[in-house]
């Protein structure tokens, strides 16, 4: 499977602290995106990044790319409580259809 | 607010039973993607539909089917209802044919509970 996966499963730190996940996936792939969803709720995209893109930042998040280890990470800085949430990567090889991982759950404690 | 629409928010039947999912796209999205997503099997793709065609399938049970009519709005159809088949179901959309190429967007989902 093509199917990405999470690490940690979930995660708990304190607000202001910051939050590091990971994803591993398994066959080449063109982009790789990050996801979050509140509980229950729909996904949204946070970021993407390309194949021949090491490092990415949006405001407050860091993505990084190795696809010769097949793995990325999602660093958020200085965590607020509202970043509580799951986080998905999901991965595209081309085909029509995204793979997503099996997500991280982060709490942030206030 | 991602501009996806699903209808219903809820939706409780039983066994056997057979329901209609909707889901409107955003305004200017070609591709209509569902997804299921359950605790134990996590986020599935199911089926993929651009411009009323169908271009991809996952993991879509033949109990399952879809569809994207002309104004682009999309029915999923899940019939003989199992307890298995309690979920969220997503609805995302995207500009383009190729499903990762850009980001999707992702409706509030339709959560479906089978007793």
């Amino acid at each position: 499977s093509q199917q990405g996966e999470e690490d940690p499963q979930a995660l708990s730190i304190q607000e202001g602290e910051n939050a590091t996940m990971n994803c591993s996936y398994k066959t080449s792939i063109n982009n790789l995106q990050w996801y979050r969803q509140n509980s229950g709720r729909g996904l949204v995209h946070l970021i993407l990044i390309r194949s021949n893109e090491r490092e990415k930042h949006s405001g407050r998040l860091r993505v990084t790319l190795d696809t010769s280890k097949k793995s990325s990470s999602l660093l958020i800085t200085a965590s607020r409580a509202a970043d509580t949430a799951s986080y998905f990567c999901a991965t595209w090889s081309g085909a029509n259809n995204l793979f997503f991982g099996t997500g991280t759950r982060l709490t942030v404690i206030p | 607010d991602s501009g996806v629409t699903q209808t219903p928010k809820h939706l409780i039947t039983a066994t056997g039973q057979r329901v209609t999912l909707r889901c409107s796209p955003r305004s200017g999205d070609l591709s209509v993607y569902w997804y299921q997503q359950s605790l134990d099997q996590g986020l599935q793709f199911l089926i993929q539909y651009y411009n009323g065609e169908e271009r991809a399938k996952g993991n879509i049970l033949e109990r399952f089917s879809a569809q994207q009519f002309p104004d682009l709005h999309s029915e999923l159809n899940l019939s003989s209802l199992e307890l298995g088949d309690s979920a969220l179901y997503f609805c995302a959309s995207s500009v383009g044919v190729l499903g990762g190429t850009y980001e999707q967007y992702f409706g509030p989902g339709t959560r479906l509970t089978v007793t």
